[in-house]
Order: structure tokens, then sequence, then C-alpha cells
């Protein structure tokens, strides 16, 4: 375990549903993100909290919706995806010391398949 | 927007052989390049960070040095072994604090017995 908890595992959506990725840190950082990893692609930043503040949004579809309640907690509700959103959603954290970020802890993923 | 390049896509490498790989990155409004080690099934997992021009860091067998003008970056892993087998990820931003980070597609390592 690095810290940094990811649920579900896996999850398996129909277009038309609504779910929600739940990733977790107690590590006392102060930033989360959500990234994700599609076939033969770097892995794409979707988007950054920081003091659970949004802070960057880099142009990601509005069927994708973030929540940071608190700095320890961070979602990705999804809404009327497409078969093309099909991925690992990872979700990592970091902490700013002195300027400098000193290294993300990411968690293990998740594994969206959308039919 | 950042690209950044890494090079070779895979790699298979003896067991005890000596490699190495490449990152390379634009070194305008460079901050911060970054090394994360990532193997199947598991998280990635934070290698280096190097800020400065000419930067070397180590840990164990591996290590990797900085050339922030020219805007590339080699990591080494000297008397591969099995475990070393990973994909080994390069990235680098621009702003400071909690900016994202802009990632490479990674060099695949495999080491053979």
């Amino acid at each position: 375990e690095t810290g940094v908890t990811q649920t579900p595992r896996h999850l398996v959506m129909g277009m038309t549903n609504k779910k929600s990725l739940k990733c977790e840190q107690h590590l006392g950082h102060n930033a989360m993100y959500w990234y994700k990893q599609s076939a033969k692609k770097p892995l794409e930043l979707m988007f950054v909290y920081s003091l659970e503040e949004r802070v960057e949004n880099n142009s990601v579809p509005s069927r994708f919706s973030p929540e940071c309640p608190n700095s320890s907690h961070l979602f990705l509700h999804l809404h009327t995806l497409q078969p093309e959103d099909s991925a690992l959603y990872l979700c990592a954290s970091s902490r700013e010391l002195r300027g400098l970020n000193i290294g993300y802890t990411f968690g293990s993923g998740t594994r969206l398949t959308v039919v | 927007i950042l690209n950044v390049e890494q090079s070779p896509q895979s790699l298979h490498v003896q067991e005890g052989d000596s490699t190495n790989f490449t990152c390379s990155f634009p070194s305008s409004n460079f901050y911060a390049l970054h090394w994360y080690r990532w193997e199947t099934a598991k998280s990635p997992e934070a290698l280096f960070v190097m800020t400065l021009n000419g930067d070397e860091k180590k840990k164990g067998r591996i290590s990797a040095t900085l050339n922030t003008k020219e805007g590339y970056s080699y990591l080494y892993i000297k008397g591969s072994q099995p475990e070393d087998s990973a994909t080994y990820l390069c990235a680098s931003n621009s702003g400071g604090g909690a900016d994202g980070l802009t990632f490479g597609k990674g060099t695949h390592l495999i080491i053979q017995p």
C-alpha cells in the first residue's frame, strides 16, 4: 500500500450510467490529482486540486466532474461516458515543500470500461 | 504544452548488464524533472526529483543525471536484476508547487535471466 487508496479497482459501466471514483490519502499531502492512462499514450493530467481548490482543468469534457471535499479525499464523478473513455484512472497526491513538489504518491488506479 | 519524450520505448537487457535510457524535455520554463518506476499491477513509485542543472541522484543501483540547458535526463541501472523489470516514466513541469506533471510514454525495461 502506498498510502493513496483508490476504489473501486475495476468498474464496468454503461454509457447512460452515473458512477464515482474515490481516492483517499492520509499522508498529510496538500495537493491531489487525477490522471488518465489510455493505451499507448502517456499519463494525461485531468485535474489538480491544491489546498482543496481546483487549479487546473486541462480541457477535460464535462462528463468528468471532480470533487475535493477536504484535503484527504478526491472524487471523480462520471456521467454519460463514451467507450473511448475506457482507461486506467490514477489518483495521486503530493506535498509542496518550499515551493517544490517533492514527488507524487500514486494510488493503484481504477480500470474503467465503458460499454 | 510540454512534450516529454523518452527513448527507447522498450529495452531487453541481460541480467547483470548495466543500461541507461533517456528523457528529453523542453528546456524553457523548466522547473523540475521526475522519474518514476511502474511495475505491472502496482502503482508508479517515485524515484527521483531533480531541479538543478548538473544534478545527479542515486538510489541503490539506480542513478539519474539532469541537463536543464539542453533539456535531457539519463537514468542508469547498474548490474540489472529481474526485479528492475518495469516501465520507467519521466515527467516534467514548468511551474512549481502543485502544478501537474507532463509525462513521457515511458521506457519498458525487461531484464532477461
